[in-house]
């Protein structure tokens, strides 16, 4: 069955650092989706990625879809301490209906 | 407030006891979904309901008996659970029946205890 893997599980930055979350597939995805969730949260809808090699920009936060559509990346630049929560990819091969979750990562900032 | 309300916030329960996580969303969707968070796990999809049809139960135990009496309601009776089984379950909605190509919108959640 398809497989995704998410790294790192876990990353610790001081404010101001960047960091970076991948996302990587064993099978050509449809379709990828990003979420947070704060601690003591819910996941909340960030971004999806459709097109091979799609970069699309929120503010701080650049997400990226490989050229194979087999891995995704999600970059923030300057952390705050507003960051902190866990990542989650959510992949679609497009066999089915549902989303495979990425284990997630999850981000703590120091101030 | 993300229109999806999940209730109760919080459950502890025996194994012997019997009850039902609700869920409500306000925002006019066709497709909603039952998951299941554990520590150092991915989310695991249960249950999806799409035009309050189910069309996904990925091997969920009996235990568990999902019920979606509209479009608006979905709800998770609990029976006989394990200690396995406490976690926080998240309850979704989408707008596209397929699920997998539209945001899904998630409840608080319901943090389950079984004792």
């Amino acid at each position: 069955g398809q497989q995704v893997m998410q790294i790192p599980q876990y990353q610790h930055v001081q404010e101001g650092e960047d960091f970076t979350t991948y996302c990587n597939s064993s099978t050509t995805l449809s379709n990828i989706q990003w979420y947070k969730q704060r601690p003591g949260g819910h996941p909340v809808f960030l971004i999806q990625l459709v097109k091979s090699g799609e970069v699309k920009k929120q503010k701080r936060l650049t997400f990226q879809f490989g050229e194979a559509k087999k891995n995704s990346s999600l970059h923030i630049t300057a952390t705050q301490t507003t960051d902190v929560g866990t990542y989650f990819c959510a992949l679609n091969a497009g066999n089915n209906r549902k989303l495979i979750w990425g284990l997630g990562t999850s981000l703590a900032v120091n101030p | 407030e993300t229109g999806v309300t999940q209730t109760p916030r919080h459950l502890v329960m025996g194994m012997t006891n019997k009850k039902s996580l609700k869920c409500e969303q306000h925002l006019g969707h066709n497709a909603m979904y039952w998951y299941k968070q554990s520590a150092k796990k991915p989310l695991e999809l249960m249950f999806v309901y799409s035009l309050e049809e189910r069309v996904e139960n990925n091997s969920v135990p009996s235990r568990f008996s999902p019920e979606c009496p509209n479009s608006s309601h979905l709800f998770l009776h609990l029976h006989t659970l394990q200690p396995e089984d406490s976690a926080l379950y998240l309850c979704a909605s989408s707008q596209d029946p397929a699920g997998a190509y539209n945001e899904q919108f998630f409840g608080p959640g319901t943090r389950l205890t079984v004792l």
